[in-house]
């Protein structure tokens, strides 16, 4: 049981390159987010989705896209990078425990830090 | 808009000493829950504590205590016996329906555990 994982660890990227990070979870977790932790700031939400072929914008979307082809993996996207883009990734699912709303806990990955030159 | 505040953005305590870390947040939702997590230098989230927001009892956990205060819109995370393993950042959050139950999180507090 791997838990939430995230390919990759690193990576630096030049301004106007793409690349994708990957997020896979084995826990059949219907919630999945991405979120970005740049220094001195907490976590801020780019985009979740809420189950399979779903997609939703959080609060710092632009420059990024997301996929949810399958219910395990999290895909984000980045087309043209950019040095404001310079950051570290936190993918995170959502468990629905048995105790209700009160059983929602976020599982966090390791994280990616990605750099744009 | 809705923001968590974290005031100190550095804290020290000696080992074995009792430190509060300090947190108000601003939301308009009357259904929502509270967190502290701990983010080591690993990088790794720890959620430490959560409280739901229509509970008055104030949450424990071991060490770790809550004082939450719904009225002023406070949550702050109290240390017990401080260990040297309990130097990290420590980052308030909290979450609603809104937005797929994700979390929003403040700045964080930097705790420093010297012996």
């Amino acid at each position: 049981n791997a838990g939430v994982t995230q390919t990759p660890k690193f990576r630096v990227l030049k301004t106007g390159q793409s690349m994708t990070l990957l997020c896979a979870q084995d826990m059949n977790h219907e919630y999945m987010y991405w979120y970005r932790q740049d220094p001195g700031m907490g976590l801020r939400l780019i985009h979740y989705s809420v189950g399979e072929g779903t997609t939703a914008k959080g609060e710092v979307p632009d420059g990024y896209n997301v996929s949810r082809l399958k219910k395990q993996n999290f895909l984000l996207g980045l087309e043209s990078a950019a040095p404001s883009q310079t950051s570290v990734y936190f993918c995170a699912t959502l468990y629905r425990g048995l105790a209700g709303d009160a059983g929602y806990e976020q599982y966090f990955g390791p994280g990616t830090r990605l750099t744009v030159t | 808009a809705q923001t968590v505040t974290q005031s100190q953005p550095e804290m020290s305590v000696q080992e074995a000493e009792t430190v509060t870390l300090s947190c108000t947040y601003d939301t308009s939702e009357s259904d929502y829950y509270l967190f502290w997590y701990k983010q080591p230098p690993s990088r790794q989230m720890i959620l430490v504590i959560r409280q739901e927001a229509y509970k008055q009892q104030n949450a424990t956990e071991n060490r770790f205590s809550v004082n939450f205060q719904k009225a002023a819109k406070s949550f702050s995370l109290k240390i017990s016996d401080s260990q040297l393993g309990d130097a990290a950042m420590y980052f308030c959050a909290y979450r609603t329906v809104n937005s797929g139950y994700a979390l929003n999180f403040g700045k964080g507090t930097s705790l420093l555990v010297t012996p």
